[in-house]
């Protein structure tokens, strides 16, 4: 159980065009669902947490208008890369967390991730 | 301030020894997570420890918590070859409502068969 997938795996892009990631929670419902961005031997940074039917929260730096984020239901999660440009090359990771009813959302089940590669 | 400061940063050993990573972090927690990720993938999730354990095991794998250190331990008994991949440490500050986790820098590790 509580499997999230990513789509595409990986993509490779012209400068300049707009990338989607779906990110979904295949056997569970996911009420939050987290972006991160990885390079190359470094860590995962989180980019922003998405609340199923509300704005997405942005994590100091990000710019929102650039990764878009939707969150419309509470199996999907969407990630666009909007005007993508080399310096966005990177592995770009969602995880969903499973909310128990009452208490802190504490374990959070990664996709496979997605690599975009922005020539 | 940066959270979940990993060492060492890479380690390699032989099939059958024991592996130990450190973790150290800033402030308070509400729990302390450890996930395995292999080159070029997502994330597994290994073991979570809650602010009020001390040490927790799964298998081969043993965590250790000292809050009044502000510090982590991992240890992976008896290594095999596919144990080898990256594995980060991940805090959970108290008072976050959607359980956001800030991850270390990762500690690499090598098992020679």
């Amino acid at each position: 159980g509580a499997v999230v997938s990513q789509h595409p795996s990986r993509v490779i892009c012209k400068s300049g065009t707009s990338v989607k990631i779906e990110c979904r929670s295949l056997d569970f419902q996911a009420t939050t669902m987290f972006w991160y961005r990885q390079f190359p031997k470094q860590s995962l940074m989180l980019m922003a947490t998405s609340n199923e039917g509300s704005k997405a929260t942005y994590e100091q730096g990000v710019e929102k208008d650039k990764f878009l984020i939707n969150h419309a239901s509470l199996t999907l999660s969407t990630l666009t890369v909007t005007s993508a440009h080399p310096e966005d090359s990177s592995f770009y990771i969602c995880s969903a967390s499973v909310g128990i009813s009452g208490r802190f959302k504490e374990t959070q089940y990664f996709g496979p991730g997605t690599r975009l590669l922005v020539l | 301030s940066q959270q979940g400061e990993e060492d060492p940063q890479a380690l390699s050993i032989q099939e059958g020894e024991n592996a130990t990573m450190n973790c150290s972090y800033k402030t308070s927690i509400n729990n302390l997570q450890w996930y395995r990720q292999n080159s070029g993938r997502g994330l597994v999730h290994l073991i979570l420890i809650r602010s009020n354990e001390r040490e927790k095991h799964s298998g081969r794998l043993r965590v250790t918590l000292d809050t009044s250190k502000k510090s982590s331990s991992l240890l992976i008994t008896a290594s095999r070859a596919a144990d080898t991949a990256s594995y980060f440490c991940a805090v959970n500050a108290g008072g976050t409502s959607y359980g956001k986790l800030t991850f270390g820098q990762g500690t690499i590790l090598t098992v020679h068969p």
